[in-house]
């Protein structure tokens, strides 16, 4: 089947704009995670989701980050007022009940100019 | 504060060799631990897992964990070009969690 999917793959915004980045798990999911990773650097883990609610937020970095998953399948994760700090590429995984296996999406690639 | 650490390279083995990567950890509460492949611009690929003290074999690759000494190893035998790429060490500390992971540790596989 298919795997997880990140829209968009590349994202150029100025200093200040919000952006929204979206992920699309592995069909009967239902665990999701949200992961940033910067050069050099492994991913950091931000927030992840059981269904439709954050079960751990403890990885946003601050009140500018906020992820959705309404439904319980697709999330969006919104940053406000972005920084040149902010440039990473943001990563979704995505796991079954019957395992804590993450699979990871492509990722985003974001760049704050 | 849960930490993961691993020697970030690069790691240079000549072809048909054995590379071994290793790996430590903070958290003696972590119950699962696993090896993620990851190729320049791509994202991490899941290699090996591996949850009980001991020795887990898969083709090429056996993973290698000590939860005494806090401790997991990779080792692929004969390595092949294709198994250049940086490898990231994982850590979960018990179900659907976030993963804890390492900064990597880049390997080049020599022709």
């Amino acid at each position: 089947g298919a795997g997880v999917s990140q829209t968009p793959s590349n994202k150029v915004t100025e200093k200040g704009k919000y952006v929204e980045l979206r992920c699309d798990p592995i069909s009967g999911h239902t665990a999701l995670y949200w992961y940033r990773q910067s050069l050099g650097q492994g991913p950091e883990f931000l927030i992840y989701f059981q269904g439709t609610g954050a079960a751990d937020d403890s990885g946003l970095p601050n009140d500018r980050f906020f992820a959705v998953r309404p439904e319980g399948s697709v999330s969006t994760l919104k940053i406000q007022r972005t920084e040149r700090g902010d440039s990473a590429v943001y990563l979704c995984a995505s796991s079954s009940a019957r395992t804590d296996t993450q699979y990871f999406g492509p990722g985003t690639r974001l760049t704050v100019l | 504060q849960k930490e993961v650490e691993q020697n970030s390279g690069p790691l240079s083995v000549p072809e048909g060799a054995i590379a071994s990567l290793n790996c430590t950890y903070s958290d003696r509460g972590s119950q699962s631990f696993f090896w993620y492949r990851q190729y320049s611009g791509k994202s991490p690929e899941l290699i090996m897992s591996i949850y009980s003290n001991g020795d887990k074999e898969d083709g090429r690759f056996t993973a290698q964990l000590n939860k005494a000494s806090q401790y997991v190893s990779l080792l692929i035998r004969d390595s092949q070009p294709s198994d250049s790429a940086t490898y990231l060490c994982a850590v979960l500390r018990g179900g659907a969690d976030g993963l804890t992971f390492g900064k990597g540790t880049h390997l080049i596989i020599q022709p």
